[in-house]
């Protein structure tokens, strides 16, 4: 099946520094990846669609100068949280879409972010 | 961002009882997923429905594509204590966007 992979799985960091996570589909192409932020006991809110090749496209209140997407490849996505705050802890968690025809999103593990 | 009604929030159930929960919204949608989350982990697919009116068996597990395309529910026959996660339905709009319910929190007692 679908396997989407993203590293690392939990980080700790100071405020004001960045921290880049990963994302791979080890086993197709992924045409499109999302990213989503999730708080405690709250449910998945899209941030940001990425196309392979293009800009992001963020969702509304998604600073964008604040979380850096790349799509540089089929199989990688990175965001980059630029000057964490505390503020910005949660579980952030990349999806995968294949080549035309598959709709499914397959998701990452999930990366558990701690700004100190 | 938007979110779809997800109800119930939470439930408790003892082994081996059936399981219902729906999805409503306020908008019309393609396809409707079902996910189930861990503690911790990734949102793992159930039962992906594609057409009004669908209903699609995967195990002990049932959902139905609502024919209005604002609703769909989920059925989970005979429960077992792995059953116990968080379930999200998602609603997939143009672009292939999800827009994710707001959970149902499950547990099942021994």
């Amino acid at each position: 099946g679908a396997v989407v992979s993203q590293h690392p799985s939990r980080v700790i960091c100071k405020s004001g520094t960045s921290v880049k996570i990963e994302c791979r589909s080890l086993d197709f192409q992924a045409t499109t990846m999302f990213w989503y932020r999730q708080f405690p006991k709250q449910s998945l809110m899209l941030m940001a669609t990425s196309n392979e090749g293009s800009k992001a496209t963020y969702e509304q209140g998604v600073e964008k100068d604040k979380f850096l997407i790349n799509h540089a490849s089929l199989t990688l996505s990175t965001l980059t949280v630029t000057s964490a705050h505390p503020e910005d802890s949660s579980f952030y968690i990349c999806s995968a879409r294949g080549l035309a025809g598959q709709e499914t999103q397959y998701f990452g593990p999930g990366t558990r972010l701690l700004v100190l | 961002g938007q979110q779809l009604n997800q109800s119930p929030q939470s439930m408790f159930i003892q082994e081996g009882e059936d399981v219902s929960m729906n999805c409503t919204s306020s908008s019309i949608f393609n396809t409707w997923l079902w996910y189930k989350q861990d503690p911790g982990e990734g949102p793992v697919l159930l039962i992906a429905l594609y057409k009004a009116g669908e209903l699609t068996s995967n195990g002990r597990l049932t959902a139905q594509f609502g024919i209005t395309r604002k609703d769909s529910f989920l059925n989970i026959s005979a429960s077992i204590p792995s059953d116990v996660g968080i379930y999200f339905c998602a609603g997939q709009l143009g672009g292939y966007k999800y827009i994710f319910g707001t959970g149902t929190r499950l547990k099942v007692l021994a």
